[in-house]
């Protein structure tokens, strides 16, 4: 089985502008969660959608929005980029249906925002 | 609230030496499971190990071995004769089973360095 893919790897922005980033999960999982990993702060959770539905949020603020489709493969935007925004974002991906599913990880993407 | 801590930032030990890194956590479920992931230079997150809160059997897998104690809330790794290869950060993770969903809170990592 493919594992969880993200795209882009790698991404620059600056301040103002907003982005995009794509999870596509293991076939057949239909939880993703998303979490940003900061030097300062750490791996934090950001949001977890099943079937299209959010059904966890973290602490962030609302410029940090995802969605899910019904292929499972999940985005998540985040809009008006500050400086501390700059992080590696992991989502993960499970089958959602048990609260103990371990959940299997991509390998994130580097978003710098200068 | 929920908690993980890995006291231990970074860690340097000689090949073939044996290592432990220490995780501690707090919850005031009772029901929860437990994880260890380890982080590579390439930044994926790499599952090792589930644990619930009902199995305090010690898991070993080769090199691997894992202590749970529920008496001091602690869930320790050993590397047992570590290799250059087991270089990397590693994170002990809390999930606890009546959270919505997909949430995992994770401690701060430990920085393994193994030299040759």
């Amino acid at each position: 089985k493919a594992g969880v893919t993200q795209t882009p790897r790698y991404l620059i922005k600056t301040r103002g502008q907003q982005v995009t980033l794509s999870c596509s999960p293991i076939s057949g999982h239909r939880s993703v969660s998303w979490y940003q990993q900061t030097p300062g702060q750490g791996l934090q959770f950001l949001f977890e959608y099943f079937s299209e539905t959010q059904r966890n949020k973290g602490n962030f603020p609302g410029r940090f929005s995802g969605r899910q489709f019904s292929n499972s493969r999940s985005e998540m935007n985040v809009s008006t980029l500050e400086l501390g925004d700059s992080a590696l974002y992991l989502c993960a991906s499970s089958s959602g249906l048990v609260m103990k599913d371990t959940q299997y990880f991509g390998p994130g993407t580097r978003l710098t925002v200068l | 609230a929920q908690k993980v801590t890995q006291a231990q930032t970074e860690i340097s030990v000689v090949e073939k030496e044996d290592v432990t890194l220490d995780c501690v956590y707090e919850t005031r479920d009772t029901t929860y499971y437990l994880f260890w992931y380890k982080q590579p230079p390439s930044g994926e997150l790499v599952f090792l190990i589930r644990r619930n809160s009902f199995d305090e059997q010690n898991e070993i897998s080769g090199r691997y071995s894992w202590n749970f104690q529920k008496s001091t809330s602690s869930f320790n790794f050993t590397i047992t004769a570590s290799q250059v290869v087991d270089s990397a950060v590693y994170f002990c993770a809390l999930s606890e089973v009546d959270n919505q969903g997909g949430k995992l809170i994770f401690g701060q990592g430990t920085e393994l360095s193994v030299k040759p």
